[in-house]
């Protein structure tokens, strides 16, 4: 489970912030995927990457930006965070779209 | 898009006891079902998965059955512990994957 990291691990930021959320992962997985948990809801899709440079819109993918310029690495920026964006963020990894999907420790992120 | 419902939202079993959690979902095209265990706190974990060309699966006390027909999946703990306690996902993918809201299990020693 050390393979993916996340940094950092609590966040407490005020609205109209930009603000970044980092994750890290050591096996080389070619997919990474940013999920926000929230109750009553699960697990939603923000945005995943199927390579370096390569990235792709979830299910919530409004107010959000990623970029992964290399393969370990694939940060989230809030642009201009919002309340409704408090939540428990996921970063996940796999070798595969689908299958075997791996998730890091989690970012708590409260926007005030 | 894919939509998955899962059932119950809380469940409490004695330990020893059996549990079921049951999921549906819409798109007859979803391959793969896997199911997470995030205990409080922590991060969701990859507990058993099945793919759609398989009926069953079992790992220990921990099994998964999947009904394409119906497009319902469950999963069954048997001989439960006071640490299978957590909150249950399951999930389906076609090429994105959507989770149900979660089963928060709670065994009773």
């Amino acid at each position: 489970d050390a393979g993916i990291t996340q940094s950092p691990r609590y966040k407490i930021t005020e609205t109209g912030r930009q603000v970044t959320l980092m994750c890290h992962q050591t096996w080389s997985h070619s997919y990474m995927f940013w999920y926000r948990q929230d109750l009553g809801h699960g697990l939603r899709l923000i945005y995943y990457s199927a390579a370096a440079d390569i990235t792709d819109k979830g299910e919530v993918p409004d107010g959000y930006v990623v970029s992964r310029s290399k393969t370990e690495n694939f940060p989230l920026t809030l642009e201009s965070a919002t309340r409704s964006q408090t939540s428990v963020y996921f970063c996940a990894s796999s070798h595969d779209r689908i299958y075997g999907q791996y998730f890091g420790p989690g970012t708590r992120l409260t926007v005030t | 898009g894919e939509n998955v419902e899962q059932h119950p939202s809380t469940l409490s079993v004695q330990e020893g006891d059996s549990a079921v959690i049951k999921c549906t979902y819409s798109d007859s095209a979803s391959n793969y079902f896997p199911w997470y265990k995030q205990e409080l706190g922590k991060r969701p974990q990859l507990i058993i998965d099945i793919r759609s060309n398989v009926g069953e699966k079992k790992d220990q006390r921990i099994a998964v059955t999947l009904n394409k027909t119906a497009k319902h999946f469950s999963l069954h703990i048997t001989e439960t512990q006071p640490e299978d306690s957590a909150v249950y996902f399951c999930a389906a993918s076609t090429q994105d994957m959507r989770f149900g809201a979660g089963t928060r299990l709670t065994v009773k020693p």
